[in-house]
């Protein structure tokens, strides 16, 4: 088990660009979150996928974020048109389905952290 | 509105004293309340988990309570080293279910020498 695995961990972009984060979770859990987390803050809830569903999203996530888990196990998030205040740290987290493994907590990576200019 | 309210101020103690840091939380009800603890450009990293039926939860030099009367959780680092020192941060799981949790803003610990 090689823990909640993030590509890549730092990506600099030009403002208006497109740019595509990948998550791949620990292979058994079904759920699968992604958060961002600006400096100084505390991570925000942006969406999560049971197995390949995306069961919610936040307002936050706006028109130019898109999650996508095809396959219900890795996943993407991809955001168009960057602004520069898309800069922030983007988490991936998962978890196993409530049940035995299920104690709550949830696996987090070490985040792809996005500069605009 | 709601709110989760951590010192945001950076807490500084001695090495061997315990360390104490508030969350508080307001027009929440929380099912459960975690505690993890962030190192800086590192992903969030999980130690406690209590659930509203549970007043006090330990696990080795921890030590989480939690006051849905008060609207409040305290987490507690006896015996603490340099090593602790990071950011920690607490968490709301309104449902229960670990569908998603609402993070405080952490408060950032330093263990002295």
């Amino acid at each position: 088990d090689t823990g909640v695995s993030q590509d890549p961990r730092h990506k600099i972009t030009k403002r208006g660009q497109n740019v595509t984060f990948r998550c791949d979770p620990i292979s058994e859990h079904n759920r699968l979150y992604w958060y961002r987390q600006t400096l100084g803050q505390g991570p925000e809830f942006l969406t999560y996928f049971q197995n390949e569903a995306q069961l919610e999203k936040s307002r936050l996530l706006s028109d130019r974020f898109s999650a996508e888990r095809p396959k219900g196990s890795f996943s993407t998030l991809e955001i168009q048109r960057t602004e520069q205040g898309d800069s922030a740290m983007y988490l991936c987290a998962s978890s196993p389905l409530s049940g035995a493994l299920n104690t709550g907590e949830l696996f987090f990576g070490e985040g792809s952290r996005l500069t605009v200019l | 509105s709601q709110k989760i309210e951590q010192n945001s101020e950076a807490l500084n103690i001695q090495e061997g004293k315990t360390a104490t840091l508030t969350c508080n939380y307001t027009n929440y009800s929380p099912a459960y309340l975690q505690w993890y603890r962030q190192d800086p450009g590192r992903g969030p990293v999980f130690l406690l988990l209590i659930r509203e039926n549970e007043k006090e939860k330990r696990k080795e030099r921890l030590k989480v309570t939690f006051d849905t009367t008060l609207k409040q959780s305290l987490f507690h680092i006896t015996a603490s080293q340099p090593a602790d020192s990071a950011t920690y941060l607490c968490a709301l799981d309104l449902t229960g279910g670990g569908n998603k949790l609402t993070f405080g803003t952490g408060t950032q610990l330093k263990v002295e020498l």
